[in-house]
């Protein structure tokens, strides 16, 4: 079955960039999303990639896409301390749902 | 502002009562989710429905219920609960089947088993 891994944690320094990282085993993924979950609130859509692609960049967001090792990341550049949250990683295998990862709580250290 | 409204906000009940969750989305979507978040667990799909029909039932126990009356309505009943169900549940739409568009999340009801 369709299993997505990250790492729980993350820590950085307001200003330095921040690299969020996902694994995933489904290589028939169509679509590749990042999620933001700040405290309280549902999961805020904040970028995806298409399979086909291996880069994309949406102001300071960049994603990278190793499709060969079935990797994604999320690298947030000029980090603030308004990007402390959660970030799931989620794959879209066709069948209508998405399959998530556990998250990664990044934590900006002022 | 999220496109899709969930109501209410934090809901505390006892193992006997019975509650219904409520949402509603404003995005046209056809689809509409069903997931519950418990602490250090990935995100759990517990049902689907497109164009008002469940096409998912992830296992999910008979005590929760869903209802879909149209694309823009979902309602998840629940009754006779346990602690452990105590969870965030999050609704989403999305524009349906044969598509890959993302989902768009609720921001959830905390519910609180007692």
């Amino acid at each position: 079955g369709e299993d997505v891994e990250q790492s729980l944690f993350l820590s950085v320094r307001e200003g330095d960039s921040s690299v969020i990282n996902c694994t995933y085993t489904d290589s028939s993924s169509t679509y590749l999303y990042w999620y933001k979950q700040e405290p309280g609130a549902g999961l805020q859509l904040l970028t995806y990639i298409f399979s086909n692609m291996d880069m994309k960049q949406d102001q300071r967001l960049t994603v990278l896409l190793n499709k060969k090792d079935k990797h994604l990341s999320l690298r947030i550049a000029d980090t603030q301390t308004g990007d402390s949250a959660i970030y799931f990683c989620a794959e879209n295998t066709g069948a209508n749902n998405l399959f998530f990862g556990t998250g990664t709580r990044l934590t900006v250290i002022p | 502002e999220t496109g899709v409204t969930q109501t209410p906000r934090h809901l505390v009940m006892g193992m006997t009562n019975k509650k219904s969750l409520k949402c509603e989305q404003h995005l046209g979507h056809n689809a509409m989710y069903w997931y519950k978040q418990s602490a250090k667990k990935p995100l759990e799909l517990m049902f689907v429905y497109n164009f008002k029909e469940q096409t998912e039932n992830n296992s999910v126990p008979s005590r929760f219920s869903p209802e879909c009356p149209n694309s823009s309505h979902l309602f998840l009943h629940l009754h006779t609960l346990q602690p452990e169900d105590s969870a965030l549940y999050l609704c989403a739409s999305s524009q349906g089947p044969g598509s890959d568009s993302p989902l768009h999340f609720g921001n959830g009801t905390r519910l609180t088993v007692t």
